[in-house]
């Protein structure tokens, strides 16, 4: 069975600083792994998507990696902002379902 | 472009009342969809997912229901709700041409159950 871990479960680091956030996975099996964004009680947004045969994605600030073999992924933000604040997901399509993690929870201070 | 609309945004049910909850996709066509309950300290669950018009797969046995009566409108029912059932409920949506692809989601329904 797939587990996904997020390690922080919160962080708070002051405005400008890069964020650096965990996702490790037991079943290095996956198709893709997703990262998504939560605000307080909103919908979650797509950041990136990275599939098996990639090692990394870039949008804008933001830079994911993947290393199947270790069953890790990273997801680094750069230059924080306060917008940056919320609830980060990462989730892995193990067979054909997402699992997601618990989430780290982000606050950025001005 | 895609938007997904979920309705109600929120919703308080007498334990024993019936539910449906109603999702809809614009801008794709036969997308694969997805029921998630998000409850607290439960993290994301999944619950329904549907390749295509009537085909529903259940991913987790409970007292709730899915149903797909057209191509993107994706409804999550129940006859009587449990106290258990209150949680963040979100649909999403993925290009079904592409396999297993980036999912999207909505913006939820928050379900309390009294």
């Amino acid at each position: 069975k797939q587990e996904v871990t997020q390690i922080p479960a919160a962080l708070s680091v002051p405005e400008g600083e890069n964020l650096v956030l965990n996702c490790s996975f037991t079943d290095s099996a996956i198709y893709n792994l997703q990262w998504f964004r939560q605000d307080p009680g909103k919908g979650l947004t797509s950041l990136l998507l990275i599939q098996s045969s990639q090692r990394e994605q870039t949008s804008g600030r933001l830079n994911a990696s993947l290393d199947k073999s270790s069953g890790r992924s990273t997801l680094y933000i750069a230059a924080s902002q306060p917008g940056d604040s919320a609830t980060y997901l990462c989730a892995v399509d193990s067979w054909g379902k997402l699992q997601f993690g618990a989430g780290t929870q982000v606050v950025v201070t001005p | 472009s895609q938007t997904i609309h979920q309705w109600p945004a929120t919703l308080v049910q007498p334990v024993g009342s019936p539910l449906s909850l109603e999702c809809t996709v614009e801008g794709t066509s036969n997308p694969n969809l997805y029921w998630y309950r998000q409850a607290a300290g439960r993290g994301l669950q999944l619950l329904f997912y549907s390749v295509g018009i009537g085909q529903i797969s259940s991913e987790v046995p409970q007292n709730l229901s899915a149903s797909r009566p057209q191509d993107r409108q994706f409804i999550l029912s129940s006859k009587k709700l449990l106290l258990s059932d209150s949680g963040f409920y979100l649909c999403a949506w993925s290009v079904a041409a592409s396999g297993r692809g980036e999912q999207f989601f909505g913006p939820g329904t928050r379900l309390t159950v009294l």
